[in-house]
């Protein structure tokens, strides 16, 4: 079966510092993969998604980068955190196309101090 | 952008009684999700409808379309405690980008 990791749960970081999340996938290849941000009480907006290794879609300018260096897995990056960026992150990932339900990690709550 | 727009934002509910939320959209659809999210956790994938559909059932669940009316609604019959969560509608349009969520709404079923 399949499984997605995410790791960490909880980050607390100083304004100005850098960030690596990582997300990796089990059990699939060739998955879609996708990063969100969730304000809290908000929905969910998407950041980046990615078809392919090195393919990588931005949805929104903004502080954060991301990579796919392998098949499974999906880091995202910021080199100097603003307080603004603060939020529950979400890796999520879908079997070929968008017409397939996306399946989710457990999250990263971010705290920028 | 935000698609679905969940009605209403928030509800309270008995438990044992029937609760129903409502997705509106603004563009043609290729498809419907639901998800629901408990505090502090990840979504999970509830129910997925497609534009040529326009009802589905998984269990206690029960998904309507009206492509007409670009709405969707999700009915939970005889909640449980356990069903508190927040649910969220996402769309994929007829373009084929990737899911667009709305903002959820906030189930709460006391016990």
């Amino acid at each position: 079966s399949q499984t997605i990791h995410q790791w960490p749960a909880t980050l607390v970081q100083p304004v100005g510092s850098p960030l690596s999340l990582e997300c990796t996938v089990e059990g699939t290849s060739n998955p879609n993969l996708y990063w969100y941000r969730q304000a809290a009480g908000r929905g969910l907006q998407l950041l980046f998604y990615s078809v392919g290794i090195g393919q990588i879609s931005s949805e929104v300018p903004q502080n954060l980068s991301a990579s796919r260096p392998q098949d499974r897995q999906f880091i995202l990056s910021s080199k100097k955190l603003l307080l603004s960026d603060s939020g529950f992150y979400l890796c999520a990932w879908s079997a070929g196309t968008n017409n397939q339900p996306q399946h989710f990690g457990d999250g990263t709550r971010l705290s920028i101090l | 952008s935000q698609q679905g727009e969940e009605d209403p934002q928030a509800l309270s509910i008995q438990e044992g009684e029937n609760a129903t939320m409502n997705c509106s959209y603004k563009t043609s659809i290729n498809n419907l999700q639901w998800y629901r999210q408990n505090s502090g956790r990840g979504l999970v994938h509830l129910i997925l409808i497609r534009s040529n559909e326009r009802e589905k059932h998984s269990g206690r669940l029960r998904v309507t379309l009206d492509t007409s009316k670009k709405s969707s609604s999700l009915l939970i019959t005889a909640s449980r405690a356990a069903d508190t969560a927040s649910y969220f509608c996402a769309t994929v349009n007829s373009g084929n980008t990737p899911l667009v969520f709305g903002k959820g709404t906030r189930l709460s079923v006391i016990a």
